[in-house]
């Protein structure tokens, strides 16, 4: 299977404690992101990478969010004590860097967290 | 900044009649338009996408959209819905600029009866 990857595919987790997700992308899409989608609303822009350089954060991502990429392959979000506010889905997309312009975002199945 | 209107958030179809989910965009030039669809508890797949020349686009599973400049939007349309359309459908938009993050509207969830 050559699509976008995401483990775990749930995760339930105590107000303040940490959570790391990861996000396998399909091989060779130099482009990554991370978007957040609560209840009812459509996914909401957290972070890009272009290949290990994480070059754009959304003002959603508070501090006690990091995302890394460290061989512009697979990336990891974590988040340091959770709050319930934090409960979402979690999505990774990936595209191909091309010489110019908009490419596809393919969306992996997502991490869905909930902070009790 | 630009945003995507989803006016529908419920939209309630009989099996075998058609379909038609709205999406107005507000940005200043023409940006790149898409569709996804969502099943419960699942990520996004691409329906459809417009990034330029013919206004009407054909897509995966018989859903066409249609970009019409002046009035801003990008309406999907399906001539007739199986039971396994039921799911929430984005709309989404993204900049030929800067990293082509995605604005995604706020979706509309299709219910198909028998």
């Amino acid at each position: 299977d050559t699509g976008v990857s995401q483990d775990p595919r749930h995760k339930i987790t105590k107000r303040g404690q940490n959570v790391t997700f990861r996000c396998d992308p399909i091989s060779e899409h130099n482009r990554l992101y991370w978007y957040r989608q609560t209840l009812g609303q459509g996914p909401e822009f957290l972070t890009y990478f272009q290949n290990e350089a994480q070059l754009e954060k959304s003002r959603l991502l508070s501090d006690r969010f990091s995302a890394e990429r460290p061989k512009g392959s697979f990336s990891t979000l974590e988040i340091q004590r959770t709050e319930q506010g934090d409960s979402a889905m979690y999505l990774c997309a990936s595209s191909p860097l091309g010489l110019a312009g908009v490419k596809t975002q393919y969306f992996g199945p997502g991490t869905r967290l909930l902070v009790l | 900044a630009q945003s995507v209107t989803q006016p529908d958030i419920h939209i309630t179809v009989s099996e075998g009649a058609s379909l038609e989910l709205r999406c107005n965009y507000s940005y200043g030039a023409t940006p790149y338009l898409f569709w996804y669809v969502q099943s419960p508890g699942q990520g996004l797949q691409l329906l459809l996408k417009y990034f330029s020349g013919d206004t009407l686009v054909q897509g995966i599973k018989g859903f066409e959209a249609e970009f019409k400049r002046s009035q801003s939007s990008f309406n999907l349309r399906k001539p007739s819905v199986h039971w396994s359309d039921a799911a929430e459908y984005f709309c989404a938009v993204a900049l030929n600029s800067g990293y082509s993050t995605l604005t995604f509207g706020k979706g509309t969830m299709l219910l198909v009866s028998p």
